[in-house]
């Protein structure tokens, strides 16, 4: 079975400041990592995605996440924020042997403080 | 259409009342899912769909819930003498399945049930 855990249920950051925000899994097969952006009042957005290859994705938005298979970790970051980050992210993982069942995070709502 | 769509956004029911609701997929998408999401929580998964076909319905809470797809496009999720637990947000995604996992899943905005 896995999980996915995403330890900060909220993240304030000063606008322009860099910001992490974390992601562990567990699972004893390889797994397929992704995380997704909710913005308010609209549906769930793929960020980035990581197959296989390089362990630094980028994504959209000048989101950037790192692979780590030691510590089980995808945490997603980005070098400064803007107000319109303002969302819930939200982690998840998709095990290799199944095309598409996404085990989620709770999520993590980035708070951009002006 | 564009995106994925789903109806209605919102649904107040009573407890014991039957709702459907429905999902417009995007055209030619052959992978449907379904989740549910708690307030604070993560989507958990619910059903799939690979055109009309229920590939796997393991995620569904009890035998009050049932979907389905029969024209491999629309999709509908019904829950019956809905109670109180049932109240989340309801997330329908679609697909294009590929070989090698990771396949990138669009979603709709939601169906926010509430049960009173």
């Amino acid at each position: 079975a896995q999980s996915v855990t995403q330890l900060d249920s909220q993240v304030p950051v000063f606008e322009e400041a860099p910001v992490e925000l974390r992601c562990n899994y567990s699972s004893s097969v390889s797994v397929y990592l992704f995380w997704y952006v909710q913005y308010p009042n609209q549906g769930l957005q793929l960020l980035l995605k990581y197959l296989s290859g390089s362990t630094l994705v980028k994504g959209i938005n000048g989101f950037e996440a790192e692979f780590n298979k030691s510590q089980t970790s995808f945490h997603l970051r980005k070098p400064s924020v803007h107000i319109s980050d303002t969302a819930e992210y939200f982690c998840a993982v998709c095990p290799s042997d199944s095309n598409y069942q996404l085990i989620w995070g709770a999520g993590t709502k980035l708070i951009i403080k002006p | 259409g564009a995106g994925v769509s789903q109806s209605p956004r919102y649904k107040v029911a009573k407890r014991g009342q039957d709702v459907a609701l429905r999902c417009d997929p995007i055209s030619g998408h052959v992978s449907l899912f379904w989740y549910q999401q708690a307030l604070g929580q993560g989507p958990e998964f619910l059903t799939y769909f690979q055109n009309e076909a229920q590939l796997d319905k393991s995620g569904l809470p009890s035998d009050r819930f049932f979907a389905e797809r029969p024209e491999g496009s629309v999709s509908t999720l019904k829950i019956q003498r809905t109670q109180q637990e049932d109240s989340a947000v309801y997330l329908c995604a679609s697909s294009q399945p590929k070989r090698q996992g990771g396949t990138e899943a669009f979603f709709g905005q939601g169906t926010r049930l509430t049960v009173v």
